[in-house]
């Protein structure tokens, strides 16, 4: 079956360290894979996209990778503060998709510890 | 700033209730998609129109859930009859097929009791 999965549990880090967060996914084919934040009691907000054929991108502090061999996605957000903490969602669209249709995982919470 | 708005922000009703959750598109963007946010579920797509017209609602119960877009500047996502399972956070987002990312509303938190 298809899945997305990323890790159920928080991830707990101190101020200033670098929060790699781990995205897997089974039985798809990305064109491409998205990144977005979520606060509590808000919608989720696009940070970055990858596309299949690009190993890595970066914006500001943010960084993510895509592996297509190992079909998993990294997002790492380095110097990390206590704003960061919120809860991180990966997304992707299939390349047998017709409509462009973006399927999300479940999230990961982060919390940045001061 | 032009931003994704939604109404109403929460609503509670009782069981076999009509329920209609409204949504403004940013002003150019051709795409809108609703989607429903649970705990247990995460998110999950609703339906997604692009210029107006369904792309694809596999994801919506068809007996009880009307998803449409009588203008360009407003998409409605219809409950009838409201069950309490239908119970979560209903998202809006919009976009343009020329871009990929989403932008999404605040949501509105829907109980049904």
């Amino acid at each position: 079956s298809q899945k997305i999965e990323q890790n159920s549990e928080a991830l707990n880090i101190q101020e200033g360290k670098t929060a790699t967060l781990t995205c897997n996914y089974t039985n798809y084919s990305p064109a491409y894979l998205q990144w977005y934040r979520q606060d509590p009691g808000r919608g989720p907000v696009f940070l970055l996209l990858i596309r299949e054929n690009e190993k890595e991108k970066r914006k500001e502090r943010l960084k993510v990778t895509f592996d297509t061999t190992l079909k998993q996605s990294l997002f790492h957000i380095t110097a990390s503060q206590p704003a960061d903490s919120a809860t991180y969602l990966c997304a992707l669209v299939s390349s047998s998709s017709n409509t462009g249709k973006l399927i999300f995982g479940q999230g990961t919470t982060l919390q940045v510890k001061p | 700033d032009a931003r994704v708005t939604q109404t109403p922000r929460h609503k509670v009703t009782e069981m076999g209730q009509e329920v209609t959750m409204r949504c403004q598109p940013i002003l150019g963007h051709n795409t809108v998609f609703w989607y429903r946010q649970t705990m247990m579920q995460g998110l999950e797509l609703l339906a997604y129109f692009r210029n107006r017209a369904p792309l694809d609602d596999s994801g919506m119960p068809k007996d009880r859930f009307s998803a449409e877009m009588p203008d360009a500047t407003l998409a409605t996502l219809k409950i009838q009859p409201s069950e309490p399972r239908d119970s979560a956070v209903y998202f809006c987002a919009s976009g343009h097929d020329r871009a990929n990312e989403q932008f999404f509303g605040p949501g509105t938190r829907l109980t049904v009791l």
